[in-house]
Formats: structure tokens, sequence, C-alpha cells
């Protein structure tokens, strides 16, 4: 079956500190993968996303994931993180057997960030 | 500038009622997509479509239905069948073909409560 984990429910991060948030996936094909942001009361905004090539990919705000397919994961990382980084985080997965099928979404993170 | 709009915002609706949410973008996007999202659960596909006067059920369509008269409408109606219809309702959009193909672009939301 289909399905993206999101380990951590919520995380607490001191502000100019290191962020990993967790993403693993199960997809019987060759996924497109997306980290997608959300502040509250808002939608959702595309940070980066993975189609091929370079496993390593940059997003907007600083952020950047990298996709390990022996894993079967997606870790969305900042090196230092901001006070409006907090808001909560989705990893999703898509596919490539046929476009505009829907994505499959993890069910979030929330970041909160101490001063 | 493109986008996605919904509306209205916030929605309240009365026992029996069925209301309607508007869902247009003027992205000349194929696909549209709409998501339920409560507290806790991430997002799940209510309704998508690939095209004009087409549409597939999710994994939780029961109590909703969808039109898609136009390439950039796609409203959502729920409908007193619908048991348990507060939530927050997100509505997106995506290429089938071309550059960035499958990435969904969402809209800001509508807040639907239950009197």
């Amino acid at each position: 079956a289909q399905s993206v984990t999101q380990p951590d429910i919520h995380i607490t991060v001191s502000e100019g500190a290191s962020l990993e948030l967790r993403c693993n996936y199960s997809y019987g094909a060759t996924p497109y993968l997306f980290w997608y942001v959300q502040s509250p009361g808002q939608g959702l905004q595309l940070l980066l996303k993975y189609f091929s090539g370079d496993t390593l990919v940059q997003g907007i705000k600083g952020f950047e994931a990298e996709f390990k397919r022996s894993q079967s994961s997606f870790n969305l990382r900042k090196p230092s993180v901001h006070w409006s980084d907090a808001a909560e985080y989705f990893c999703a997965v898509g596919g490539s057997r046929q476009a505009g099928t829907a994505l499959i979404f993890g069910k979030g993170t929330t970041l909160s960030v101490s001063s | 500038d493109g986008g996605i709009t919904q509306s209205p915002k916030y929605l309240f609706r009365k026992e029996g009622q069925n209301v309607t949410l508007s869902c247009e973008q003027n992205l000349n996007h194929d696909a549209m997509y709409w998501y339920r999202q409560d507290p806790g659960q991430g997002l799940r596909l209510i309704y998508y479509s690939q095209i004009v006067n087409d549409f597939q059920k999710g994994d939780i369509a029961e109590g909703y239905s969808v039109s898609r008269e136009k390439k950039e409408s796609f409203p959502l109606t729920v409908t007193s069948a619908q048991k348990n219809p507060t939530a927050f309702y997100l509505c997106a959009s995506s290429r089938l073909a071309g550059p960035s193909t499958d990435t969904q672009y969402f809209g800001p939301g509508t807040r639907l409560t239950v009197l």
C-alpha cells in the first residue's frame, strides 16, 4: 500500500539551531516527493520537490531535502532555524505512473521555535 | 497574478443544509483536487478531476459531490449526507504535462463549521 509516514508529530527547536524533519514513504514505483509548509489557517506552500536526478534538492526559505532510495526516506533539513519557520510541515508522494493522480500526504509535523 | 482562489474563507452550515465551496484557478492547469484536513489527520482526498466533465472519487467521497463544467472551476458541494463536515477544505491544481507535472498548488482554504 502507498503511504507516507512522518514519525514526529511535534518538534521544538531553538532559534538558530539546525532542523531535520523525517519522512518515510512506501510506493510501488518511482516516486515523486514533495515537502509543503502550512501556517495556521492557510493553504499549503510548496517548499521543494524531487522528481529525478540529484538526490539533494534545494528549496525555498533555505530548506533542502535528500532522497535516499535505500531507506525510502526524504528528510527535510535547514541549517539554522528562524522563528518564522514555526508551522506545520507535510511530506507527500506522487507517482510517475499516471499524471494527475492525487498525492498521498503524511499526517504532518508541527514545528515550534523557541527563543 | 496566477493562482488559486477559494471562497468563502469561512462558512457556517446548519444541520440538513447543502453548501457549496468555490475553487477557481487561472494557472491553466488541467487537473484539480479537493482535500479535507482535520487536526492530526493530514490531507485526505475527496475528489479529483483531470479533464472537464470528468472526475473521480477519492478516499472519502461519501457525502460530497463535485462538478467540472469549466477548466478553471471545480466547486465542491457538501451535502446533508456528510455526517461530520466540520473541517478545513483545500483545493489544489496541477499540470498533466510539461514542466512541473504533478506539482500541486493549493488555494488558501475554506473552513466549514456546522452549527
